[in-house]
């Protein structure tokens, strides 16, 4: 597709279920993040990808949390477990070149979580 | 945690009028970036400026850059309806991440 594409843009689940997000690139993008955004505030960095290698989760608030990309295409982001903290919009982002620095960074619109 | 402070928070400005806000940031940097998020929407990218550039326009935006101070400002003139938005400075450290401030809410009144 034109540009990164990530679904379900909206997820309601109840606390101590697993939810997984998944992320589509934009094709051929060899960058792809994960970032995580409160209500009202800036994104925060979760984890990077560079192909299929996971070269960065330091993000990732906790073990509950993980993220794949085994082709170098796709990225599924599982959080296992819910809980109420994790209520938040999930952003994919993607770059053509290796390591982002200086190239620009696409977004995604976003998976809404909301964990009742 | 995050790098980046906006200031103000929230402005409210009418349809022609310019808009500023200001990013300031604590450490080195290599580059900085401004982003626009409308309500409910992904982030898009506006302009890089690195951190040997002193000022850059795109359009109707003007970033200007002081490493000294370690801040920056992103000027958007003759406002429009449409640049309603929240406005976000990141900065970009290392290779890859990007720290984000919590946002400047730019409401642009018709």
């Amino acid at each position: 597709g034109a540009g990164v594409s990530q679904s379900p843009r909206y997820k309601v689940a109840k606390r101590g279920q697993d939810v997984a997000l998944r992320c589509d690139p934009i094709s051929g993008h060899v960058s792809l993040f994960w970032y995580q955004q409160a209500l009202g505030q800036g994104p925060e960095f979760l984890t990077y990808f560079q192909n299929e290698a996971q070269l960065d989760k330091s993000g990732l608030p906790s073990d509950r949390f993980f993220a794949e990309r085994p082709e170098g295409s796709v990225s599924t982001l599982k959080i296992q477990r819910t809980q109420q903290e994790d209520s938040a919009v999930y952003l994919c982002a993607s770059s053509l070149g290796a390591r982002g620095t200086g190239n620009t960074i696409y977004f995604g619109e976003g998976s809404w979580l909301t964990v009742v | 945690s995050q790098q980046g402070e906006e200031d103000p928070q929230a402005l409210s400005i009418q349809e022609g009028e310019n808009a500023t806000m200001n990013c300031s940031y604590k450490t080195s940097i290599n580059n900085l970036q401004w982003y626009r998020q409308n309500s409910g929407r992904g982030l898009v990218h506006l302009i890089l400026i690195r951190s040997n550039e002193r000022e850059k326009h795109s359009g109707r935006l003007r970033v200007t850059l002081d490493t000294s101070k370690k801040s920056s400002s992103l000027l958007i003139t003759a406002s429009r309806a449409a640049d309603t938005a929240s406005y976000f400075c990141a900065t970009e450290m290392g290779d890859y991440k990007l720290s984000f401030g919590a946002g400047t809410t730019v409401t642009v009144r018709a």
